[in-house]
This record gives structure tokens, sequence and C-alpha cells, in this order.
């Protein structure tokens, strides 16, 4: 199994929802993360797992809330999202965390729509 | 500091022309070097990579020659089809930091 799997492929949510947003990988990989998307642009780093451990947040708002259960899954509950939060969410993996310098590699992304 | 250039797009061909997409690096150390490749309502793949200097990365009928001495990694490819229409991102990993990737340079393949 080579692939990141995300869950759900496209999301609409109101600003006073919750919802979650939901990563797998069966390669062994022991770093994951989640970025954010706009039209256009590259990719931006919100977070970096690494040995199911939280090594990096950039400054992310809090109602982003990253979760790591296992070495296989990473979650992102999103609570109280604003307009500007619409984008599309990949999750990525990589044999290890983005420091030794490997690849990475990414799931299909969910899109997300906040109303 | 780190930072990645590409040539802007969008970039238009028709099919079976030759492609050159322009990217250039700065980099403290020795990077490794990606290009990732975005087809549209897609996440990113892994186009082909090269890990130190002079190093040539292939897949697809596309490669990148890793050249210190320019400090480039330019994407080439002999005769595009429709089908590689897409983004396409360099990217590069330099130890201890964090993957910086460049704004993207949109294709587009005329039949």
């Amino acid at each position: 199994d080579t692939e990141v799997t995300q869950t759900p492929k496209h999301l609409v949510m109101g600003m006073t929802n919750k919802k979650s947003l939901k990563c797998e990988q069966h390669m062994g990989h022991r770093a994951m993360y989640w970025y954010k998307q706009k039209a256009k642009k590259p990719p931006e780093l919100m977070f970096v797992y690494s040995y199911e451990k939280l090594s990096i947040n950039e400054s992310v708002p809090s109602r982003f809330s990253p979760e790591c259960p296992n070495s296989s899954l990473l979650n992102l509950h999103l609570h109280a999202l604003q307009p500007e939060d619409s984008a599309l969410y990949l999750c990525a993996s990589s044999l290890k965390d983005q420091r030794g310098g490997g690849e990475q590699f990414f799931g299909p992304g969910t899109r997300l729509t906040v109303l | 500091g780190n930072s990645v250039t590409q040539m802007e797009g969008p970039v238009t061909l028709s099919e079976e022309a030759f492609l050159t997409i322009n990217c250039t690096y700065t980099a403290t150390g020795y990077p490794s070097l990606f290009w990732y490749v975005q087809y549209p309502g897609e996440g990113l793949q892994l186009l082909l990579k090269a890990t130190k200097a002079d190093d040539k990365g292939s897949n697809k009928g596309f490669e990148a020659t890793y050249r210190k001495e320019t400090t480039s990694f330019h994407l080439e490819k002999g005769s595009v089809q429709v089908s590689d229409s897409a983004v396409y991102f360099c990217a590069l990993t330099p130890l201890l930091v964090k993957i910086i990737f460049g704004k993207g340079t949109r294709l587009h393949i005329l039949p």
C-alpha cells in the first residue's frame, strides 16, 4: 500500500459546526503533515507530527486542532471556522520528518467550503 | 535563506511540443530537489527527485538534472501530451528546514 487516503473528499460546513478531516497511511511512515492550499497557490504547512508527537505548529489558529491517534492516522478537528478557511486541505506523510530531507507523499485532499 | 523560483505560467503548448519549466533555488547546504505535479481536482504527486549534484531524476518521460553550479533543476519533456496539463511545483528540502515550494507553473497542452 503506497498511498495516503483522506476523507471526506468534499465538506461543506457552517461557521458554528464542528467537523473532522481524516487521513490514513499504511506505508510505515513516521511523519505526517497537514497543509492548506488556496487556489493557484502552493501548499502551506500547518502541522507536523513526528513519531505521533506534534513537532511543528505553524502558528495556526486554535479553531484547527490536529490529533494523531496512532502512527497510521491523522485527524484535523475543525470548529468555528471562517469563510476564509475555505481551501483544499492536504495530508502528507514521509518516512521520517521533513528535516531528514526525504520526499513527502500526498493524499488527494479534502475540499472544504465554509459558509 | 532558502527559496525556490520557478517560471510564471500559464505555459501553453501544442501536443508533441518540447517542454521546459525553469526552476532555480537558493539554499544552505546540500538540499534534495523535487518536482511535484498536481492534476485538476487532485493532491500533489511526486514526479521526480534528485538528492545530490549531477543526479538526474526521471519519470513518465520527464527529466530534471540537479545543477549545483547554476543552482537549477529545470523540468523537461521531449513530447508533451494533453494529459500532462497540470500545475507543476518545484520544491527543495534543505536538511533541518521544512520543504520549500515554488509558486507553481500551470501547464496547458492543446490537442
